[in-house]
């Protein structure tokens, strides 16, 4: 079946450094990949999202290239805020499948 | 237009009690999944509708929990004889069909 692996946190980083989160899948087909965020004590809501190889998603400063070669889909941000600071799910779907999501990565900004 | 609607948004029972959580989705939505998140933690996978049918309902924990859905609309998530472990957020979330998907707020759920 699916899967999605992301890395674990929490990551802890200072305002303006670089942001990775990892994520990488296994499915088969084709997928549609999805990045969610959930602020502290809010709802999921969609980050962004790639539905084919080569794919960039893109929002608020956030980026992930969906790579078929390596089956990743890793959120990178040049320049975190405190606002940034939230947990980050990795997620993915398959055609008429389910959503299968990641378990979650906490990340933490420091002034 | 409007969103995922859930209700109740707090819901605090005694254990043993039976509780009814519902779930509105977006008009048009053939797609309906139910999540678990306990505090602190990841996303629980409980069922998914395919309009009225579920396809997939793996993720129930036990036969103490059930869900239906009508009119490819509303759904119901109901707990019988509920425990403290229950006690959780229950988000839901809806989608067409190959699309992503819109979370609902959740319904906290509290069992003392």
């Amino acid at each position: 079946g699916n899967s999605v692996t992301q890395m674990e946190g929490p990551v802890t980083l200072s305002e303006e450094a670089f942001l990775t989160i990892n994520c990488t899948y296994t499915a088969t087909g084709y997928p549609s990949l999805f990045w969610y965020v959930q602020y502290p004590g809010e709802g999921l809501q969609l980050l962004l999202k790639a539905t084919k190889a080569d794919d960039k998603g893109s929002n608020k400063g956030f980026e992930a290239t969906y790579r078929k070669e390596t089956t990743s889909f890793h959120l990178e941000k040049g320049s975190v805020q405190v606002s940034d600071s939230a947990v980050y799910f990795c997620a993915l779907k398959g055609g008429y499948q389910k959503v299968t999501f990641g378990t979650g990565t906490k990340l933490q900004v420091i002034p | 237009g409007a969103g995922v609607s859930q209700s109740p948004s707090n819901k605090v029972t005694e254990k043993g009690k039976d509780v009814e959580l519902r779930c509105d989705p977006i008009s048009g939505h053939t797609a309906l999944y139910w999540y678990r998140q306990r505090l602190g933690q990841g996303l629980e996978f409980l069922i998914y509708f395919q309009g009225n049918s579920a396809p997939d309902k793996s993720g129930l924990p036990s036969d103490r929990f059930s869900a239906e859905r009508t009119g490819e609309s509303v759904s119901t998530l109901t707990i019988q004889r509920t425990q403290q472990e229950d006690s959780a957020v229950y988000l839901c979330a809806s989608s067409l069909l190959t699309s992503e998907q819109y979370f609902g707020p959740g319904t906290r759920l509290t069992v003392t």
